[in-house]
């Protein structure tokens, strides 16, 4: 069964930085393009970001474009997001989401559980 | 940026009874939809792509349709398991976009 765990989560003052890992396995990581997708409390869902599987192409939502920063080691398994000049406004459940497909449509068959992120001071 | 828009926001059925819910696109995304479900306290699972085509292990009385703009997920007799958060997703275009998602409760 494909698990996908995040961590790096947590507290962090408005204008700080946060990094996030997801750490993936039971399938070939490199084969899958990777995102994250967050969660305000109380919430709908919001695309975030994404990567292809090699890791050469990355693709951003305009309210994190320029501040975030996603990246992916594939021979760790692991997908990560760099958070920068954070605002409260980026406070959510961050979740890191499989891609259905090896190549093509971003649609997401498994999630993992989450990692909060708290912006305040 | 293509802006999906679910309704209603929140639907109350008795269960065994039938539910219809309904996600726009303000552009056309084909039948490149997407439909996850979401309970309190866990991820998205998902549910059916195409548009119409349920994901592995996903019961027959859920069902999709449509393409271009309109597009409905019905589930056909709600079982317990069935009350949740509907979500759609594009995916044909870049940024992806989900709708704010219909609440399906208990009438």
């Amino acid at each position: 069964e494909v698990q996908l765990l995040e961590s790096g989560g947590g507290l962090v003052q408005p204008g700080g930085s946060l990094r996030l890992s997801c750490a993936a396995s039971q399938f070939t990581f490199s084969n899958y393009a990777m995102s994250w997708v967050r969660q305000a409390p109380g919430k709908g869902l919001e695309w975030v970001s994404a990567i292809s599987g090699s890791g050469d192409s990355t693709y951003y939502a305009d309210s994190v474009k320029g501040r975030f920063t996603i990246s992916r080691d594939n021979p760790k398994n692991t997908l990560y997001l760099q958070m920068s000049s954070l605002r409260a406004e980026d406070t959510a459940v961050y979740y890191c989401a499989k891609v259905f497909y090896p190549s093509g449509s971003n649609l997401f068959d498994y999630w993992g559980q989450g990692t909060l992120v708290t912006v305040s001071s | 940026e293509i802006v999906m828009t679910q309704s209603p926001a929140t639907l109350s059925v008795s269960p065994g009874e039938r539910a219809t819910l309904s996600c726009r696109a303000s552009q056309s995304v084909r039948d490149n939809l997407a439909w996850y479900q979401q309970k309190p306290g866990q991820p998205p699972k998902f549910l059916m792509y195409g548009a119409s085509i349920r994901a592995t292990g996903i019961p027959a009385r859920l069902s999709g349709s449509g393409s271009g703009t309109e597009f409905t997920l019905t589930i056909s007799s709600l079982q317990s398991e069935d009350f949740a958060v509907y979500y759609c997703q594009q995916y044909n275009n870049w940024p992806l976009t989900f709708g704010g998602g219909t609440k399906v409760e208990i009438k």
